[in-house]
């Protein structure tokens, strides 16, 4: 069964560095997300991207947040310059269709020191 | 305001018991419920998902019920196995909003052999 791909696993930054975090979505899907969990809460919505623009965002995705699809199957997140608070697991999804279920990727921790 | 939350935070059941997982929402703007699955290190699995002009829906071993007048939702998970332990996000979509789903707190199911 295809998958979302997240990588890396783990990542671990200095406070106002900036990181990337990467998703393969699954191919035939054409809408994205991310999402993020701080630990010990709730799920919560980042960003959405359809046709290579976003869709929507949440009042946590400020400037210091971008995303891209740099090419045909990859999908990223960059933080510019990484606060503690940003640390978190961050989950990537995608859907075929805007009103299909969210299938997520297995998430990228970023601790943030 | 949108909100969705969970009455029961733990859950323990016997192994081949039936599980009933629950969960409240406030927004009546919502059309469209998903459970998720989160296991440990993983993230959110598609369970199954009911839209709002339905208010019961099966899949393999597991029924989602949806009560719009007390704005209520439920998973039952038929003859529960070890297998089956994990927390369970319910998960809504507000009408008008394609993209973002608001998830609940969770509710961690332990199964005992």
């Amino acid at each position: 069964e295809p998958e979302v791909t997240q990588t890396p696993s783990h990542q671990v930054t200095q406070m106002g560095q900036e990181v990337i975090l990467r998703c393969v979505p699954i191919s035939n899907h054409l809408y994205f997300y991310w999402y993020r969990q701080i630990l010990g809460q709730k799920v919560e919505f980042l960003v959405s991207f359809y046709n290579n623009e976003i869709s929507e965002k949440s009042e946590i995705f400020d400037d210091q947040f971008s995303v891209e699809r740099p090419d045909g199957s990859n999908f990223t997140l960059k933080i510019r310059s990484t606060k503690l608070e940003d640390s978190a697991m961050y989950f990537c999804a995608s859907s075929r269709t805007g009103g299909s279920p969210l299938h997520f990727g297995n998430g990228t921790r970023l601790t943030v020191t | 305001g949108e909100s969705v939350g969970l009455h029961l935070p733990t859950l323990s059941v016997q192994e081949g018991d039936n599980s009933i997982i629950n969960c409240a929402y406030s927004n009546s703007a919502s059309d469209y419920f998903i459970w998720y699955k989160q296991e440990s290190g993983k993230g959110p699995q598609f369970i199954i998902d009911i839209r709002s002009n339905m208010d019961k829906r099966q899949g393999q071993r597991v029924t989602v019920l949806l009560n719009k007048t007390v704005k209520h939702l439920s998973l039952q998970i038929a003859a529960t196995q070890p297998g089956d332990s994990a927390v369970y996000f319910c998960a809504e979509r507000t009408s008008g909003s394609n993209y973002k789903l608001t998830f609940g707190k969770g509710t961690l199911l332990t199964v005992n052999p």
